[in-house]
């Protein structure tokens, strides 16, 4: 299948500060990408929806100011946590897709603890 | 509301097949079904989709009921790497607005396979 990179995989922050995770289509465009988010033991929750070159669409309870989404081209999309506070802490996950006929591929995902 | 329902465990011998059910009885016509893995701290792995024929692929295979109402994903000959949360999802294929053809995820089944 194809491949989606996330970096960091694993990141540490003070609370107060700003956290940018990156989400990279290697061999492929992608028109579209989503975001989501994971707590422990639950299942993964959709953040946004990005697509190339327009604003995000943000999942109703997600403060888009808060949760920065940048798609500036088809291959990479940037969610940066602005502010983040120990609540913030979570597994966050990104996935591209070429078209929205297609399949979507995921990233690692970035776990990211605010301390 | 949650589009498919899924036992929340299932427990396979390695080596045996591992059948996984999924019922989606409100599913429309313009909707797939759609498999994926997550493996425990990473992000989901695609595994096959379909929409009314039955699919294989190197992973697994993909049976849908003539109804569509339910399907059932195989892996034929588990190994203990195949021990994962498995979605089944069911997605349109066409767009009517940012997000139409988003993955909604519930909770899955975790198989257990056993040595």
């Amino acid at each position: 299948g194809a491949v989606v990179s996330q970096h960091p995989s694993r990141v540490i922050c003070k609370s107060g500060t700003s956290v940018k995770i990156e989400c990279r289509s290697l061999d492929f465009q992608a028109t579209t990408m989503f975001w989501y988010r994971q707590f422990p033991k639950q299942s993964l929750m959709l953040m946004a929806t990005s697509n190339e070159g327009s604003k995000a669409t943000y999942e109703q309870g997600v403060e888009k100011d808060k949760f920065l989404i940048n798609h500036a081209s088809l291959t990479l999309s940037t969610l940066t946590v602005t502010s983040a506070h120990p609540e913030d802490s979570s597994f966050y996950i990104c996935s591209a897709q070429q078209g929205w006929d297609t399949e979507a591929f995921f990233g690692q995902g970035t776990r990211l603890t605010v301390v | 509301d949650a589009k498919t329902t899924q036992p929340p465990s299932m427990d396979c011998a390695e080596g045996r097949a591992a059948n996984l059910p999924c019922n989606h009885s409100t599913i429309s016509g313009n909707e797939y079904v759609y498999w994926y893995r997550q493996i425990h701290s990473q992000g989901p792995q695609y595994i096959i989709h379909g929409l009314k024929n039955n699919e294989t692929n190197e992973m697994a295979s993909l049976i849908i009921t003539e109804d569509r109402k339910s399907s059932t994903l195989i892996l034929p000959h588990a190994t203990l790497r195949d021990t994962a949360v498995y979605y089944c999802i069911v997605r349109v294929h066409q767009y009517s607005g940012a997000g139409s053809y988003q993955l909604t995820f519930g909770k899955g089944t975790k198989l257990s396979v056993i040595p």
